[in-house]
């Protein structure tokens, strides 16, 4: 089974609006976190949002959010407000078994979800 | 702000070929990563570095690949002998741990596309 599925290869939305990128996760661990990453045609990988296991209210940075719904093991983005410099590919991403050691546990990333935002 | 960089941005080789693609992590984080990603496919780990040592690899990390913190600021990803599977962006990632309620996240460089040909 896939640990990260992101089920949106690509996504539009008209500028100014909302958009939800959607993320689901299977882990079996109590304690994991949860990340999105956007990649813009450039190619860099940038670090949006995080979201712990057992954070009870949900994350935000600024236009970013991240719906949270534990019992359904989702963790979806939401992109308020959309800009035309949001283009770019999104991807959610989960470290497990981060109790285990001090840190440093790998990242499983999902497919992406390409988002073009539109005048 | 501090970042994460990698040097060089290109890299193109023969197969067959050694590469050494480096990079230098934010200065105060005691985890050092590798990834890659084959264009258009997600990314995938490679291994993580800790205390100078390896603490995880996957299986792509096999013993044509090897890691080294050659001083106290560089960290570097070997490959001894490219395949032409091995072209892809490999990015390097670093994080501060989970030290006094930090979060661990790891913040990216801007990646290595390497071609072999």
């Amino acid at each position: 089974a896939q640990k990260i599925t992101q089920t949106q290869p690509g996504m539009f939305v008209q500028e100014k609006e909302a958009v939800t990128l959607d993320c689901t996760y299977d882990t079996s661990d109590q304690s994991y976190g949860l990340f999105w990453y956007k990649q813009p045609s450039s190619g860099e990988m940038i670090f949006l949002i995080y979201q712990g296991s057992y954070d009870e209210q949900n994350a935000t940075e600024g236009r970013y959010s991240l719906n949270f719904q534990k019992a359904r093991k989702s963790a979806n983005l939401v992109i308020s407000a959309s800009q035309l410099g949001d283009s770019a590919m999104y991807f959610c991403a989960m470290r497990e078994g981060q109790w285990l050691t001090g840190g440093g546990n790998k990242l499983t990333f999902g497919t992406g979800t390409q988002l073009k935002v539109e005048l | 702000e501090p970042e994460v960089t990698q040097t060089p941005s290109h890299q193109v080789t023969q197969m067959g070929q050694e590469v050494i693609l480096r990079c230098v992590p934010i200065s105060n984080h005691l985890y050092f990563y590798w990834y890659r990603q084959i264009l258009g496919q997600k990314v995938e780990f490679l291994v993580s570095f800790y205390n100078n040592e390896i603490s995880e690899k996957s299986e792509i990390f096999d013993d044509q690949f090897s890691v080294e913190r050659p001083d106290g600021s560089n960290f570097t990803l070997k490959i001894r002998s490219t395949k032409l599977e091995d072209s892809a962006m490999y990015f390097c990632a670093s994080s501060e741990g989970l030290l006094a309620g930090e979060t661990d996240t790891q913040y990216f460089g801007p990646g290595t596309r390497l071609t072999v040909l």
